[in-house]
């Protein structure tokens, strides 16, 4: 166990739709990132956000959206879902260790757009 | 740009035999550190090892272990004493310049034969 926590853990839903995905890091850590995983573009990078602020983005559609609250849990926000959308979507926070962050995965949340 | 290349799509070890998955990269920084990440059935992705660029010594955990050749820019992990535990997807991964996002290869899949 991780320590992280993503919540849910599976999601099935339409196109079109909206759906929020939740992610809790480690007690300590203030840096959060999400990743897409899915079986044509493997592991990619979405956007990072440290202490309530977005740090970086990756490759983010316009349609998605994420913010980190007071409280350090993350939110990402899809919508306008399109069947492509379907794949495995990661948080992962970090501790800073030396010159780079060492960061631990969530169990991710799965989510099919049907 | 850091690139991470991963040129052995599958691999099989005999249960308790030793296996080596291959890992090369590609960055620009000077002081870095690289990371293997496992990913069992569960899809939960685990962090294995990790490695500081700037240290010759090979990072160990257990029947883990790395060999790190900077100058070939190559980082493979060696997987003693098998388990059928260890069958997972093995990803090298190497963070992407100020952001520390991680830029992951396209992983191995390790079968473990009883």
């Amino acid at each position: 166990d991780s320590g992280v926590t993503q919540t849910p853990k599976h999601l099935i839903t339409a196109t079109g739709q909206r759906v929020t995905l939740r992610c809790s890091p480690r007690s300590g850590d203030l840096s959060v990132y999400w990743y897409q995983q899915s079986l044509d573009q493997g592991l990619q990078f979405l956007i990072q956000y440290y202490n309530g602020e977005e740090r970086a983005k990756g490759n983010i559609l316009e349609r998605f959206s994420a913010q980190q609250f007071p409280d350090l849990h993350s939110e990402l926000n899809l919508s306008s879902l399109e069947l492509g959308d379907s794949a495995l979507y990661f948080c992962a926070s970090s501790v800073p260790q030396g010159s780079t962050d060492t960061q631990y995965f969530g169990p991710g949340t799965r989510l099919t757009v049907l | 740009a850091q690139t991470v290349t991963q040129s052995q799509p599958e691999m099989s070890v005999q249960e308790a035999e030793t296996v080596t998955l291959s890992c090369t990269y590609d960055t620009s920084e000077s002081d870095y550190y690289l990371f293997w990440y496992k990913q069992p059935p569960s899809r939960q992705m685990i962090l294995v090892i990790r490695q500081e660029a700037y240290k010759q010594q090979n990072a160990t955990e257990n029947r883990f272990s790395v060999n790190f050749q900077k100058a070939a820019k190559s980082f493979s992990l060696k997987i003693s004493d098998s388990q059928l535990g260890d069958a997972a997807m093995y990803f090298c991964a190497l963070p992407g310049g100020a952001t520390n996002k991680l830029i992951f290869g396209t992983g191995t899949l390790l079968a473990v034969q009883p």
